[in-house]
Formats: structure tokens, sequence, C-alpha cells
């Protein structure tokens, strides 16, 4: 079944704040991969993170790779209407291996 | 854009009936998954391949059987399609990204059992 914890489940914020959210697992990862899901597509590589303590940003968006290997954070920062979506982790613990996946954080931005 | 499409995207078919889902790329990726995503569930892997003929099972795959004649072919095959199957089924790839695993996925497959 599913390691990875993600939370929160949901978050309705206003345009302009800034939203956080984070996976965590029991099992130690090499490789952590965030996604944004959007409705009726498939989930799209926003971030690869593949060192402890790795910061990484792409746009508004920047994650980091937690130094216990076990844990990873995204945040969104200055949100717009086109941020919303489902936002999924993904963590590796071997190469090559398979991911594990979280169950997804729903943002919704509202005017 | 991994180069991965999908077919059908949509599908409903009636319990007991034998359903291929397709999945093709473009780019001769070695490895290639099929998920099934279901609320509350999250992605769960049902099959992967590790090249052609090379298939392993993932967490939910009974039910379910696969296979890869061709690099760029990654078939999924509900035997007999029961109610508890209807889902969104997504097909990925992994592709070295210099430091690191990624993972790519297609567009999905809508698949109601009815």
């Amino acid at each position: 079944g599913q390691q990875l914890n993600q939370s929160p489940q949901s978050m309705f914020i206003q345009e302009g704040e800034d939203v956080s959210m984070n996976c965590t697992s029991s099992s130690i990862f090499n490789t952590w991969l965030w996604y944004k899901q959007e409705p009726g597509e498939g989930p799209v590589l926003l971030i690869a993170l593949y060192k402890a303590g790795e910061l990484t940003s792409n746009g508004r968006l920047t994650a980091q790779f937690g130094i216990t290997r076990k844990d990873s954070f995204l945040n969104i920062s200055a949100s717009i209407p086109s941020d919303v979506g489902i936002y999924f982790c993904a963590g590796q613990t071997d190469s090559w291996g398979k991911f594990q996946f979280g169950a997804g954080t729903q943002v919704v931005v509202t005017p | 854009d991994a180069g991965i499409t999908q077919s059908p995207r949509h599908k409903v078919t009636e319990t007991g009936t034998p359903v291929t889902l397709r999945c093709h790329q473009t780019e001769n990726h070695r490895y290639m998954y099929w998920y099934r995503q279901d609320p509350g569930h999250g992605l769960r892997l049902i099959h992967y391949s590790y090249g052609v003929k090379d298939t392993d099972k993932g967490e939910v795959s009974d039910g379910y059987s696969v296979s890869r004649s061709k690099t760029e072919d990654f078939l999924l095959t509900l035997e007999s399609a029961t109610s508890s199957q209807t889902s969104v089924y997504f097909c990925a790839i992994s592709e070295w990204g210099g430091d690191g695993d990624e993972q790519y996925f297609g567009p999905g497959t809508r698949l109601t059992v009815t």
C-alpha cells in the first residue's frame, strides 16, 4: 500500500497567498519528484530532487529534499488562479526502482 | 513531453468482457509502467516493464496482465473486467534526468465497467 503521507489533503487559498505542502515517509528515499495534475490530464513533472538538503526552484515553485531523506516540501509563492490542481509527491528508494506516490494535495485558488 | 500516447482515451465496457489498453512511446525508453488512479488512493502501480518481454507485478496486479513485444508498446489487459476496475489508467516511462530517475506520464485512459 501507499507509504507516503502527503499533507494537507486540500487547501483553499486566496490569490497572492503562499502555499506549502509536504510528504513524509518511514523509508529513506534517494529521489523525490513533485507533480501537478489538472482535471482530465496526466500528472506533469514539476521538480526533481536527488540530494538530501537540495533546494530547487521552478518559477514560483520551490521544493526541498529533507535532510533526513524521509521527507520533502513544496512551496508555491504568490499563487495565481492557474495554480489550481492536485499536487503529488513521489519517492524512490533505488535507482531504476519503483516510485511510491502520495495521495495528493488539492489546491483551490480564489480570486 | 515524453512522447507518450494512450489509447483509447475513454472506454465503457460491460462486466466480464476483455479490455486492452495501449501505451505507445516514441523515445525508446526502457522502463514503462501502468498505474491506476482512484480517489483516496493516489497512483498505484499495476505492472511495469524493464525491457521487451520483461515485465513484473506491482502492488495491484490481480486481474491484470501486460505484454511488451516491442520497445514502444506496453499493453495492459483486463481479462474479464469487473466494476472494481473502473478507474483512470496512466502509463508512464522512466528517463534518466542526469542525476536520477524522472517519471513521465501519458494522458490517461478513463475506463468505466458497467
